[in-house]
């Protein structure tokens, strides 16, 4: 019954390395998304994206790029790790505004 | 863009009673979907509630409610007879469809402790 995938539940990645999480979702979704969630702050978007390598920068799109090049996955990018980008990040998929998004289970990731 | 407050980190409710959660947003347009998202410690996201802007009904989801008020822009949600496993983090999102993408944008959640 799993609907959104993503890739590793924790991760622990050093400094300055390039990090790829990697999202799937199995319901033809055309709408992908990318948010960050820390303690206090809740969920902010960092990526989207609505169709097949079409991608929009969300609220704090800065020090991270996105990959789409099929409809079922959608990758999130950390080019150079840094410690302030230890945090949650989960992935989401939808269709329609008034429909829901379904979300993966989440990657714990801790940069040292 | 559209912002959503929710003024409440933690709750705390006994079982069997009744707990209301607030959320208030700010915004220009006139259609939009509000929702609820539970998050227990599992943190797979769960849709508990949605509700469309045009309608006046308010929401309801089995123990699950909402007091949806558009003219002053506030969406709580009542649980009722509250149980252990209600315990999670509570998410108030906002969606408009002029957005590309449909984006949420979720508020910083409320913290929801069930005791015995």
């Amino acid at each position: 019954d799993v609907k959104v995938t993503q890739s590793s539940r924790y991760l622990v990645k050093r400094t300055g390395e390039k990090v790829f999480l990697e999202c799937v979702q199995d319901m033809d979704h055309e709408n992908m998304f990318w948010y960050r969630q820390d303690p206090g702050l809740g969920l902010r978007l960092i990526y989207f994206s609505y169709d097949v390598k079409m991608k929009e920068k969300g609220d704090i799109p800065e020090g991270y790029s996105v990959s789409r090049e099929k409809k079922e996955r959608f990758s999130l990018i950390l080019e150079s790790a840094s410690t302030n980008q230890t945090s949650m990040y989960l992935c989401a998929s939808s269709t329609g505004p008034y429909t829901e998004a379904f979300f993966g289970q989440g990657t714990r990731l801790t940069v040292v | 863009a559209q912002t959503v407050t929710q003024s409440q980190p933690e709750m705390s409710v006994q079982e069997a009673e009744t707990v209301t959660l607030s959320c208030t947003y700010d915004t220009s347009e006139s259609d939009y979907y509000l929702f609820w998202y539970k998050q227990p410690p599992s943190r797979q996201m769960i849709l508990v509630i949605r509700q469309e802007a045009y309608k006046q009904q308010n929401a309801t989801e089995n123990r699950f409610s909402v007091n949806f008020q558009k003219a002053a822009k506030s969406f709580s949600l009542k649980i009722s007879d509250s149980q252990l496993g209600d315990a999670a983090m509570y998410f108030c999102a906002y969606r408009s469809p002029s957005n590309s993408g449909y984006a949420l944008n979720f508020g910083k959640g409320t913290s929801l402790l069930v005791t015995p």
